[in-house]
């Protein structure tokens, strides 16, 4: 079974400080995308990771892709209340025939001021 | 700037009905989906569409059906609704495998 898994769920931190999320996923991909959900909105992208050892960075936060361990992160730098949001990672797959994208189940993010 | 757009932000349906959501995107992408979002179980496909008249199931398919009888435009069909197809329900387009996901506004549908 196709599965992405993020973790974790839930994370709660106080302005300034460092945290990363982390996002397993159980087959074999070289790509890997990060999106962010404001609440009440839709979906927007933020990263695109689309090889092994690939790493982009948007302000505070970094995203890094290990396709042989199967592991993404997504790392806050000294978090402020605006990156308050659901963030979620999903993996390209193609379990036959053609792409599709395969999302975890998000993390909602709370900066604390 | 890439646009998705869903023709309804909320929609109450009634047991039964027969409910359409539709979905155009205006930078002829070849690829096109359809997602639930229910709270604690994220994002999970229903179906996809990767060129005109072809569609493919996702993961929960059970309940839908898809048209496409042109490129911009991807529709959602529940033929019979039920109280557990309530659900935000999110369209979203992509250029190629390479690219991610452009999302629509979403549509809240409540069957009652």
């Amino acid at each position: 079974e196709l599965k992405v898994e993020q973790n974790p769920l839930f994370l709660s931190m106080q302005e300034g400080k460092n945290y990363t999320i982390y996002c397993n996923y159980s087959t074999t991909s070289d790509r890997l995308y990060w999106y962010r959900q404001d609440p009440g909105k839709s979906l927007e992208s933020l990263f695109v990771l689309l090889s092994n050892g690939a790493v982009k960075q948007e302000g505070r936060l970094m995203a890094s892709l290990d396709t042989k361990a199967r592991l993404s992160t997504l790392h806050i730098t000294a978090a402020v209340h605006d990156l308050s949001a659901t963030y979620f990672c999903a993996v390209d797959m193609k379990p036959s025939g053609t792409y599709k994208y395969i999302f975890g189940t998000g993390t909602r993010l709370k900066v604390l001021a | 700037d890439v646009k998705v757009t869903q023709s309804s932000r909320y929609l109450v349906k009634r047991t039964g009905e027969k409910v359409f959501l539709e979905c155009v995107q205006d930078m002829d992408h070849e690829n096109m989906f359809w997602y639930r979002q229910d709270p604690g179980l994220g994002l999970r496909l229903i179906y996809f569409s990767y060129d005109v008249k072809m569609k493919e199931k996702g993961d929960i398919p059970e309940g839908y059906s898809v048209s496409r009888e042109k490129k911009e435009r991807f529709s959602l069909i529940l033929e019979s609704a039920s109280t557990n197809q309530t659900s935000m329900y999110l369209c979203a387009s992509s250029r190629d495998s390479n690219s991610p996901l452009h999302f629509g506004n979403g549509t809240r549908l409540t069957v009652t």
